[in-house]
């Protein structure tokens, strides 16, 4: 049962540009969580979906940021116009269901230039 | 405001030794109490988890304390391995829906 998914691994974007990144769930798993990182810090909660639906957007800025998690393929965190304290390593975790633990990714290191 | 307050930031322990992580909550509402632990340029790997209605568990040589009076738990590590150096975080979740995360440990078990 291969594992979480995420690409890329690496991302570079100069100010401005767009980032797109993607996470595809361990299989059965129709939960999917986005964190960020921060070096140094522990992982911040950024967004909660499932299938279709985003759950908890909480801990997302309000502007710039999106989630989605369509019916088909891979849920993908974009960030528009990034700027550099953007720059951080984003993890996608996934669940079989609620108040049950989450799988891990390798995480995607954004550098904003 | 970091609901999960942890300690120390960083611990060095002889080979042999028992790594102790502590990590403190204030939300009542937390049922979910689970250890990752994660190396550089990977991602958090689950390492053991506790709810509530037990004050410990282990898997191994791993040992999670909990106080529910006192909304503390801690992580014991055992027989400590170099192979252990990384950073440890606690987290603590309501629902299940998202998790709450302390600042980590960084460990080193030095041989």
């Amino acid at each position: 049962n291969a594992g979480v998914m995420q690409n890329p691994r690496h991302l570079v974007r100069r100010r401005g540009q767009e980032a797109r990144l993607r996470c595809s769930p361990m299989k059965g798993h129709s939960h999917v969580y986005w964190y960020r990182q921060l070096p140094e810090e522990g992982l911040k909660f950024m967004v909660y979906l499932q299938k279709e639906n985003i759950i908890d957007e909480s801990g997302m800025p309000k502007e710039r940021f999106s989630a989605e998690f369509p019916k088909e393929g891979p849920s993908i965190l974009r960030i528009q116009q990034v700027v550099r304290g953007d720059s951080a390593a984003y993890f996608c975790a996934s669940s079989p269901g609620l108040a049950v633990e989450q799988y891990f990714g390798p995480g995607t290191r954004l550098t904003v230039t | 405001q970091q609901q999960v307050k942890q300690s120390p930031q960083s611990l060095i322990v002889q080979k042999g030794g028992i790594s102790i992580i502590n990590c403190a909550y204030e939300n009542t509402a937390f049922d979910y109490f689970p250890w990752y632990q994660q190396f550089p340029g990977k991602g958090p790997a689950l390492l053991i988890a506790i709810r509530p209605d037990v004050s410990e568990k282990k898997e191994g040589r791993f040992t999670i304390s909990f106080n529910k009076s006192a909304k503390q738990f801690s992580l014991h590590i055992m027989d400590s391995q170099p192979g252990d150096s990384a950073t440890y975080f606690c987290a603590a979740s309501p629902t299940g829906n998202q998790f709450y995360f302390g600042t980590g440990t960084s460990l080193t078990v030095i041989p």
